[in-house]
């Protein structure tokens, strides 16, 4: 099915480990985004790009790193794990940046740092 | 810098009753979108509305555009146990944020 699929599901790292959030999406979407959502905090944009070679920060970037070298793939590289970055992240694309038909999900890495 | 406020937070009522969700800024927006998200998956986009005062329906869902655009409702009428989960509200053009979102619980 067309979507967007987002590895591992769950996983649990210990401090200062790093690790690699993958993103593939097969609808040609030129915009993908890395989201994190945390308790009565909403969803809130860590990196995004809009096209491969070319990303951006958003929100709350600090301690993750992206790349985007094909239109299909964006993963998100925790490089030192901390605590705080224990959530729930989801992967987001669209045709474009605004939206205008919507973004679609994958269905998240619920990520425990210990 | 949260510029969506959604209202409740939290929302349980019993099967068949009616509900009415909003979303509210002070900044104008171009355009808003309305996701739902289930337990355990992404959210999913419901509608966009575009034109101020646009009222649009999806079954039993009734969403409204305020007339300045800075406001939008979602209403459910005679609520399912299908339609819980978290009710996110998302600004388009310049301003991408999502709201905090309402987390409704609809008991059989």
């Amino acid at each position: 099915n067309a979507g967007v699929t987002q590895t591992p599901k769950f996983q649990v790292l210990k401090t200062g480990q790093s690790m690699t959030l993958q993103c593939a999406q097969d609808m040609n979407h030129e915009y993908m985004s890395w989201y994190r959502q945390d308790p009565g905090m909403g969803l809130r944009l860590i990196h995004y790009s809009v096209g491969a070679g070319i990303t951006d920060q958003g929100e709350v970037p600090n301690g993750y790193n992206v790349s985007r070298s094909t239109t299909e793939d964006f993963p998100l590289r925790l490089l030192s794990a901390a605590p705080s970055q224990t959530s729930v992240y989801f992967c987001a694309s669209s045709s474009t940046r605004q939206g205008g038909g919507g973004y679609t999900f994958g269905s998240g890495t619920r990520l425990t740092v210990v | 810098t949260q510029l969506l406020e959604q209202s409740p937070q939290f929302l349980s009522i019993q099967e068949g009753e009616n509900l009415t969700v909003y979303c509210n800024s002070s900044s104008v927006f171009s355009s808003l979108q309305w996701y739902r998200q289930e337990p355990g998956e992404g959210p999913v986009l419901l509608v966009t509305v575009v034109t101020g005062g646009e009222v649009k329906k999806l079954k039993r869902l009734t969403f409204q555009f305020g007339d300045a655009r800075k406001d939008s409702s979602l209403h459910i009428t005679a609520a399912q146990p299908g339609d819980t989960g978290l009710y996110l509200c998302r600004t388009g053009a310049n301003n991408l944020f999502f709201g905090t979102g309402t987390r409704l619980t609809v008991i059989p």
